[in-house]
């Protein structure tokens, strides 16, 4: 498959449960990022990695936990999230650091968590 | 801190009408300003940026400074055009490509 994917498109957890999400780009770009999409708020930046090397880390709580073994592959390791946790989780990709790069997204991944 | 604003959450035009999108943002540094489409049942997609000033989509825009705003304007809007928009600024901070989104603009075009 080409572009970025992501598995899986839907979950539902309770909050005692641990999930991973996961997201895989066929672009060759070297950074990746993970957004939250949530119904009554804009798209916001969770984490970027660019070089597999986490870069910015946009004050997400610690039951998020990002990984990124190599420039195609990006998780979020999720543990006692909560209700407010619900939203759309997308991932997306791009080359290099160019501020004028144009990112890539996934179709994203509906989670509801009860 | 950076801020988008796109001040419709809704638009509504007839097909073969003009149609402008807002956007207005806030950034001490040097902007760099994208339009992100996202169509039913489509993935997040690249519309307009404003460095290349190419018209995509029937959608041209340029950037205001003055104004700091990015309203991208098609003069006749098709039904296909419906679909959501979102204005994202871009910022440099470390490394990575850092984008701010505004809190989008849905565009129905009635037949």
């Amino acid at each position: 498959e080409t572009g970025v994917t992501q598995t899986p498109r839907h979950l539902v957890m309770g909050m005692t449960n641990k999930k991973s999400l996961k997201c895989e780009q066929h672009l060759g770009h070297n950074a990746m990022y993970w957004y939250k999409q949530s119904a009554k708020k804009p798209l916001e930046l969770m984490f970027v990695y660019n070089f597999k090397e986490q870069t910015e880390n946009n004050s997400v709580p610690s039951r998020f936990s990002p990984e990124c073994p190599n420039s195609s592959h990006l998780f979020l390791h999720l543990h006692t999230l909560q209700p407010e946790d619900s939203a759309l989780y997308l991932c997306a990709s791009s080359q290099d650091r160019g501020q004028g790069n144009e990112q890539f997204f996934g179709p994203g991944t509906r989670l509801t968590v009860l | 801190a950076q801020r988008v604003t796109q001040p419709e959450k809704l638009l509504s035009v007839f097909k073969g009408a003009p149609v402008e999108l807002k956007c207005n943002y806030s950034y001490s540094g040097s902007p760099e300003l994208f339009w992100y489409v996202q169509y039913s049942r489509q993935r997040l997609q690249l519309l307009l940026r404003h460095i290349s000033r190419e018209s995509i989509k029937g959608f041209t825009a340029d950037l205001n400074k003055g104004e700091t705003s990015f309203h991208p304007k098609k003069p006749f809007a098709q039904e296909e055009d419906s679909a959501m928009y979102y204005c994202a600024l871009s910022t440099r901070r470390h490394a990575g490509n850092m984008l701010t989104f505004g809190g989008g603009t849905r565009l129905m075009v009635k037949p």
